[in-house]
């Protein structure tokens, strides 16, 4: 849903972990979510998505996984190298008078040497 | 393929200035979407075109802001007057076309700051 708040959920990793960044969404009705990734100063950059007829659907490095029954959603990060940290949106595709992409409040994902 | 071109990167004005960006989405893109973004948080749908003709503007403040597209390519965003709450990034996006599964491609935004 609607993100709220200046301080994002943060999540530390070392490098070769795995990542688990988790989300949940507000609109049960919603069919389609995407993951996004953002950098400092730059614009968010399309990592995997997936349909509500799914729940995985697997990348290069990254998995999604989509829980409908709680309206959750996770993306699994493989082997986390540095150049993974960033903020990590998920958003939904939701209708609020015209379908548009509803976006999460984010997760900071931080590399640790 | 280039990428969602935008201008200015950084906009410091003083409230009650007018302030205006503009947008080149990925060439052949039908679909481009204006987004805010807020320190913190994520993007907001603003309004988003299909060619040059507003699919949904329902969340843009009509009273102080307004965006065109009118040859159906690139586009501007225009605040007049900037209050201090639209302090934000400004991300443009485009898409093939609008149908479910077209990825958003995003610009790296406009910085606004204002004073």
């Amino acid at each position: 849903g609607e993100s709220v708040g200046l301080h994002l959920p943060t999540l530390s990793v070392q490098e070769g972990d795995n990542s688990i960044i988790n989300c949940a969404y507000s609109n049960s009705a919603s069919d389609y979510f995407i993951w996004y990734k953002q950098e400092s100063g730059k614009g968010p950059q399309f990592i995997i998505d997936i349909r509500s007829n799914m729940d995985k659907r697997q990348g290069q490095r990254v998995t999604v996984l989509l829980n409908k029954t709680v309206k959750h959603l996770s993306l699994q990060i493989a082997a986390t190298q540095p150049g993974d940290s960033a903020v990590y949106f998920c958003a939904e595709l939701g209708f609020q008078g015209a379908q548009k992409l509803v976006f999460g409040q984010g997760t900071r994902l931080t590399i640790n040497p | 393929e280039a990428g969602v071109a935008q201008s200015p990167r950084y906009k410091i004005i003083e409230k009650r200035q007018s302030v205006a960006f503009w947008c080149n989405p990925i060439s052949g893109h039908a679909t481009l979407y204006w987004y805010q973004q807020i320190l913190g948080q994520g993007p907001k749908l603003l309004i988003q075109f299909q060619n040059n003709g507003v699919v949904d503007d329902s969340q843009l403040p009509k009273d102080r802001f307004s965006a065109e597209r009118l040859k159906g390519v690139d586009s501007t965003l225009k605040i007049q007057p900037a209050k201090l709450e639209d302090s934000a990034v400004y991300l443009c996006a485009s898409s093939l076309d609008d149908r479910v599964g077209q990825p958003q491609h995003f610009g790296d935004g406009t910085r606004l700051s204002i004073l």
